[in-house]
């Protein structure tokens, strides 16, 4: 079973900044906060990852609360080509390559004109 | 990022047939590689593990004499649907563990029809 809980759809105008919720209050010390979204049928694409400190890249930022029990994807400026499926998966690397994704129902985000 | 893909994007075949689907790691090996299924408007499950050399790891529920899993080289996994029957129509997506960054990289995916 997914370990997270995240809305299940979101609107935002385009060129604004997206704010994506996610609880993990189950997350354990070894597990990491994962990122993905899926365009329409298309293969989930891998968005960003983090630990406990805050994290950004090319595409996205990510805010992880101080007790780890909840995150927040931020899209800094959303265009029409962000509407996807956003996933927040916890995930416990132990296993290295072979660590289980496992998602849940993750939120509809559609960014309008 | 690490490139996946799969072969075919798309196959319709007759109830009681069997379909192989392709998943391969472009420029990286990988060890590890994962099947999920997808039915519409709902979320990845999760197969199976394939590890190269050995046998795959099924997910609860996941009949594994249905859904075989061959792992034979460093870069290609295939699943095979045998016996397809409707029901068996979905999404099919691979994705494959990459080494460097300890991480999954997932193929366009594979859509089955079983008529």
């Amino acid at each position: 079973d997914a370990k997270t809980t995240q809305p299940p759809s979101m609107d935002c105008a385009e060129g604004r900044a997206a704010n994506l919720p996610c609880n993990h209050s189950t997350i354990s010390g070894n597990e990491y906060v994962y990122w993905y979204r899926q365009i329409h049928s298309q293969g989930p694409q891998y968005i960003i990852h983090g630990l406990k400190n805050n994290e950004t890249n090319e595409m996205a930022s990510l805010i992880i609360t101080e007790d780890r029990k909840s995150s927040t994807l931020i899209l800094p400026h959303a265009t029409l080509r962000d509407t996807a499926v956003y996933y927040c998966i916890v995930r416990d690397l132990t296993g290295g390559t072979a660590s289980k994704l496992t998602f849940g129902t993750g939120t509809r985000l559609q960014v309008t004109l | 990022g690490a490139v996946v893909s799969q072969h075919p994007s798309r196959v319709i075949c007759k109830s009681g047939t069997s379909v192989k689907i392709e998943c391969r790691s472009l420029d990286f090996q990988a060890t590890t590689m994962f099947w999920y299924r997808q039915f519409p408007k709902q979320s990845l499950m999760l197969m199976a593990t394939s590890n190269e050399g050995s046998k795959a790891t099924y997910e609860q529920g996941v009949e594994k004499d249905k859904f075989l899993i061959n792992h034979a080289s460093l870069t290609l996994s295939t699943l095979t649907v045998t016996s397809a029957h409707p029901e068996d129509s979905s999404f099919y997506i691979c994705s494959a563990g990459e080494t460097l960054y300890n991480e999954q990289f997932f193929g366009p995916g594979t859509r089955l029809t079983v008529l």
